[in-house]
């Protein structure tokens, strides 16, 4: 097992176009996390799942966001009109039932808004 | 709400011992997390209290006292690669991260 993979490890788009990223969780993890990270900062809460449900919903994911794990397994997060405020790491997390190891963490995907 | 406070910055010299603290309050508690993050990689497993009490772990101890609100983690016999951020996070059904404490390591 390679670990959690991102894809793609950078992205620079323009604003007001949309981006996807995906993330490859460890094959036997059932819970698969998204955060965000900006500079100077510590991760920031999104979404996660565990298999194919979404449980949970943070009030920074806007309309804009939207995250799927339809078979889950893999899953994706999707800006839509993306802007410079969106700037950031996206890192990726999964874990296996409970979490008394905590995550394992992906590489990110860096976004760049111009 | 949900609250971790944790210093912004450190600064330690190589082969002295640090201690980053950590307070927070939180909705839920079941347990409490350090990881370590190099500039531009992922952040990556420390420790894990739910226990009162310290951990130990080679270099690394993690304390965790339940009814302060408080954790610190303890770095000692410092290395230049200890250079990093330290970010404490509490475990509820997931975990809410600190804004992590940036820990700088002077020769």
């Amino acid at each position: 097992d390679t670990g959690v993979s991102q894809n793609p490890r950078h992205k620079i788009t323009k604003r007001g176009q949309n981006v996807t990223f995906r993330c490859d969780p460890i094959s036997e993890h059932n819970r698969l996390y998204w955060y965000r990270q900006t500079l100077g900062q510590g991760p920031e809460f999104l979404t996660y799942f565990q298999n194919e449900a979404q449980l949970e919903k943070s009030r920074l994911l806007s309309d804009r966001f939207s995250a799927e794990r339809p078979k889950g397994s893999f899953s994706t997060l999707e800006i839509q009109r993306t802007e410079q405020g969106d700037s950031a790491m996206y890192l990726c997390a999964s874990s296996f039932g409970d979490l008394n190891y905590g995550y394992t963490f992906g590489s990110g995907t860096r976004l760049t808004v111009v | 709400g949900q609250n971790i406070d944790q210093p912004t910055e450190m600064t330690a010299t190589e082969g002295a011992i640090v201690q980053i603290n950590c307070t927070y309050q939180t909705s839920g508690f079941n347990g409490l997390f350090w990881y370590q993050q190099h500039a531009g990689e992922a952040p990556t497993f420390l420790s894990y209290n739910v226990l009162d009490g310290l951990e130990e772990k080679g270099r690394f101890s993690s304390f965790l006292s339940r009814s302060k609100g408080y954790s610190y983690l303890l770095l000692k016999e410092l290395q230049m690669k200890d250079s990093a951020s330290y970010l404490c996070a509490v475990r509820d059904d997931k975990i809410i991260f600190g804004k992590g404490t940036r820990l700088h390591i002077l020769p």
